[in-house]
């Protein structure tokens, strides 16, 4: 069965101060996709990026970047130079093909607390 | 575009009541997933409606069920309520296309009494 863990539960940073999320998974299919969604104080999910398992290569947005590596099932999730508004809980989830739909299974979250 | 809208923000309701809680997708998303939030199993997935038709479902009792509309707006139902579905209800639309990524609405904050 499939299974994604953020094993850190609380990070907190001074702003401008990078910060590295961790995210591991599990799954036995070989095509899957990955993705990472923030969710501030408000509740919406906001989503940030979709990998999937044939594309290992890093991508940068900004101030985001993730790093997947295949080899060890992890897919990070780094912010540089953070500030206040990142503060909120990120969630990396996974979605198999041979699920035959859209079910996401979630980590637990990872709390950042971005100050001043 | 506007985006994922779900009708009611909040919900209070006694044990042993039910509740149908409604979720409108972005417009051309045929795609609706709901998912249940709480502090102490995290997001799980309930089921995604496609084209009218249950796609696929997690590991919840019957007592939760949904449906979705030829407009691709989608309801849950939960009946016979019980203390632990207090939850947030997310609702999350997406085109279709297997695993696309998902938009989620604002949510439904469920309490029980």
């Amino acid at each position: 069965a499939q299974k994604v863990t953020q094993a850190q539960t609380e990070i907190s940073v001074v702003e401008k101060e990078d910060v590295t999320l961790d995210c591991v998974y599990e799954t036995r299919d070989t095509t899957y996709y990955l993705f990472w969604y923030k969710q501030p104080p408000s509740g919406e999910l906001v989503f940030l990026i979709r990998r999937n398992s044939f594309d290992e290569q890093n991508e940068i947005s900004g101030r985001y970047s993730w790093n997947f590596q295949k080899s060890t099932s992890s897919f990070n999730f780094t912010i540089t130079a953070s500030q206040v508004v990142d503060s909120a809980v990120y969630f990396c989830a996974l979605s198999e093909v041979t699920g035959g739909g859209n079910k996401l299974t979630f980590g637990t979250g990872t709390q950042l607390k971005v100050e001043l | 575009k506007a985006g994922v809208t779900q009708t009611p923000r909040y919900l209070i309701k006694t044990r042993g009541q039910q509740v149908t809680l409604s979720c409108s997708p972005i417009s051309g998303h045929r795609s609706v997933s709901w998912y249940q939030q709480t502090p102490g199993q995290g997001l799980q997935f309930l089921f995604e409606y496609f084209s009218e038709t249950q796609r696929n479902k997690g590991n919840f009792p019957g007592r939760f069920s949904g449906r979705q509309f030829s407009n691709s707006r989608s309801e849950m139902n939960v009946s016979t309520l019980e203390l632990g579905d207090s939850a947030l209800y997310l609702c999350a639309s997406s085109l279709g296309t297997l695993n696309n990524e998902q938009f989620f609405g604002p949510g439904t904050r469920l309490t029980v009494l």
